[in-house]
This record gives structure tokens, C-alpha cells and sequence, in this order.
């Protein structure tokens, strides 16, 4: 398997663009997890889903932050509209409940918002 | 609650010396227990987990966990400090019988390592 991946790898754009990230979980897992990561806050978790159902967006900062899950294979998050503030990597993970919830990072997105 | 806390943001050793990263765990059932690394611009990856079979766990890398269940903690070691292991590091518990499929991660720690 190839592992988690997520597309763009990195991204610049201007305040007030819509953003959207992509992944694809390792084939097979039940659960995906977005993450972002900065200097300031650590690794939050933004929300997860389990079996392409969204279990827990508590993590979610605001209602211009959305995320999707159209099937096993494929999420993405949605920022609309973008802030300087949401510059960040944003990292997706997926698990397999019986495998201990271990969780398998994909390569991230740094996105730069300007 | 679950919580994980490691102690220190920030370690430095000396190349050859002894590394100890320190994690502390609070779980109201037997947990599992992971570290991971985060290299400069990559992804978090596994050094090891505890899943309740041997106490002491080898990981990639030379790397180490010894669970203490009478001081919830799960300590990473390695015996000589390597250049390429300067990186971020992450403790997570997730409990055992949990259903909701989340690890809860430390702050994690760096580890900078000196010529």
C-alpha cells in the first residue's frame, strides 16, 4: 500500500480564496482523522470520521471550516474563506480499530495563506 | 479522562549520549501506548507501541518504551544519541476496549542533538 496521501503538498494562497485539501486513507482503514499542526497550538485534531461518518468535529475552529467524507477512499477540508491565521500543516491519518488505534500520517499539507 | 504528559518541550544531549524522552499517562483502563517521530517538513511515524505484551518494547531505530504501570509512565530511551535522531517526538495513549478509534497525543518533545 502507498500510504496515506494527501494532495496539494503545499499551498499559497490569498486571504478570502476557498482552500480544499484532499486524502486518501490506506485502503481497508475504518477511521480518518484530520489534524493541523503549528508552532503555537501543537497537533490539534480537527475532526475524525468512522466509516466515512463523522464522529467528533468539536476540534473544528469555525463554521468556515468543513469536512467531508463521500466515501472510504477520499475526505477533504474545506477552508472558506481563508485567513492568515489558518497557515498551518494539516495532516490526515487513518487507523483500523483493531490494529490498537494506530494511526498512519500521511506527509501533510502546508498550506500559507496570505 | 485520558491526558498524556511529557515532560520537557525540549531535550538536548550530546552525540553518543544517552536519550530519554519522559511520557506520563492517565487512563482509567489499561491503555495502549505509541511514540512517534516527526522529522523536519514530514509526518508523524512510528517508533512503537504497547499494546500488553512484553512491558519493554524495541522500536525502529534503536529506540525504546519500557511500561511502568505503578508509575504510569512510558519513558523512550536510546543507549547513544545519534545526529539523525534530532526531531520532534509524540507520546499517545489510546485505552484498550475504547470504541471511539482517537489517540490522545502529548505536546510532544524535541530533541536536539549536539556534535
Amino acid at each position: 500500500d502507498a500510504g496515506v496521501i494527501q494532495s496539494p503538498r503545499h499551498e499559497v494562497t490569498e486571504m478570502g480564496q476557498e482552500v480544499t485539501l484532499r486524502c486518501k486513507p490506506i485502503s481497508g482503514h475504518d477511521y480518518l482523522f484530520w489534524y493541523r499542526q503549528t508552532m503555537m497550538r501543537g497537533l490539534e485534531l480537527l475532526i475524525y470520521f468512522n466509516n466515512n461518518v463523522p464522529i467528533d468535529d468539536s476540534g473544528m475552529p469555525e463554521d468556515r471550516f468543513s469536512a467531508k467524507m463521500p466515501n472510504a477512499s477520499f475526505s477533504t477540508l474545506k477552508i472558506q474563506p481563508s485567513e492568515p491565521r489558518d497557515s498551518a500543516v494539516y495532516f490526515c491519518a487513518s487507523s483500523l480499530l483493531i490494529l490498537y488505534n494506530e494511526q498512519f500520517f500521511g506527509p501533510g499539507t502546508r498550506l500559507t495563506v496570505l | 479522562a485520558q491526558s498524556v504528559t511529557q515532560l520537557g518541550s525540549h531535550v538536548s544531549v550530546s552525540e553518543g549520549a544517552l536519550v530519554l524522552l519522559r511520557c506520563n499517562y492517565s487512563s482509567s483502563v489499561p491503555p495502549y501506548l505509541f511514540w512517534y517521530v516527526q522529522y523536519p517538513n514530514q509526518g508523524l511515524q512510528l517508533l512503537l507501541k504497547y499494546t500488553s505484551a512484553a512491558t519493554l518494547v524495541k522500536g525502529i531505530n534503536g529506540f525504546e518504551a519500557e511500561f511502568k504501570k505503578s508509575e504510569t509512565s512510558f519513558h523512550l530511551t536510546k543507549p547513544s544519541a545519534h545526529m539523525s535522531d534530532a526531531a520532534e517526538y509524540f507520546c499517545a495513549v489510546s485505552e484498550k476496549g475504547s470504541n471511539t478509534g482517537k489517540l490522545i497525543f502529548g505536546q510532544g518533545t524535541t530533541l536536539q542533538v549536539k556534535p
